[in-house]
């Protein structure tokens, strides 16, 4: 079976300052990961997806996560916020078991000025 | 705009009715994943389709039910609805069984009364 667990509901950062947002997983197989972005009301987009290519993966808006095997971790970094990064960020895992994604609680990142 | 179409966006119903939500893929996706997302169980996977047959399901109440027609668009009926099932829906669309990604619609927003 597979799971993600979000380590923190909430985080908060001043703008200009990095951004992290934790994530491990449990697969029985090769996962696949994702970090998906929900802005208040609007649906959910993709940020990055990693499928067994290149462990550093790079997504939009200046995101990036590192797939680490050992420690079954995908956190989300951000080099500096912006106040538009200010949404609930969840990360998605899936496995050839089903192939169905799986979601984290979700983490909300605040961003002050 | 993903390329995955809900409609409608807005639903307010009473107790015990009945609804129908719809979605259309993104063009060239074979399948169609539905999400139910409240504050309390965050976002929950109901079914899966795939090109016309149900391929896997979730955490789905016996009162909803779902089909894929063969233009490959999706409707998730909802029936004797409780105020329980106020929640945001999804669908999310991918070109297959394997983890290529999932494009997600806006959603359709339920609220029982």
């Amino acid at each position: 079976a597979q799971s993600v667990t979000q380590l923190d509901s909430h985080v908060s950062v001043s703008e200009g300052t990095p951004v992290l947002l934790r994530c491990n997983y449990s697969s029985s197989y090769s996962p696949s990961l994702f970090w998906y972005v929900q802005h208040p009301n609007k649906g959910l987009q993709l940020l990055l997806k990693y499928t067994s290519a290149a462990t550093l993966v790079k997504g939009i808006n200046g995101f990036e996560a590192e797939f680490k095997k050992s420690e079954t971790s995908f956190h989300l970094t951000k080099p500096s916020a912006h106040m538009s990064d200010a949404a609930e960020y969840f990360c998605v895992v899936s496995d050839g078991g089903s192939y169905i994604p799986t979601f984290g609680r979700g983490t909300s990142l605040i961003v002050h000025p | 705009d993903s390329g995955v179409t809900q409609t409608p966006k807005h639903l307010i119903t009473a107790t015990g009715q009945r609804v129908t939500l719809r979605c259309s893929p993104r063009s060239g996706d074979l399948s169609v994943y539905w999400y139910q997302q409240s504050l309390d169980q965050g976002l929950q996977f109901l079914i899966q389709y795939y090109n016309g047959e149900e391929r896997a399901k979730g955490n789905i109440l016996e009162r909803f039910s779902a089909q894929q027609f063969p233009d490959l668009h999706s409707e998730l009926n909802l029936s004797s609805l409780e105020l329980g099932d106020s929640a945001l829906y999804f669908c999310a669309s991918s070109p297959g069984i394997a983890n290529y990604g999932y494009t997600f619609g806006s959603g359709t927003r339920l609220t029982v009364v």
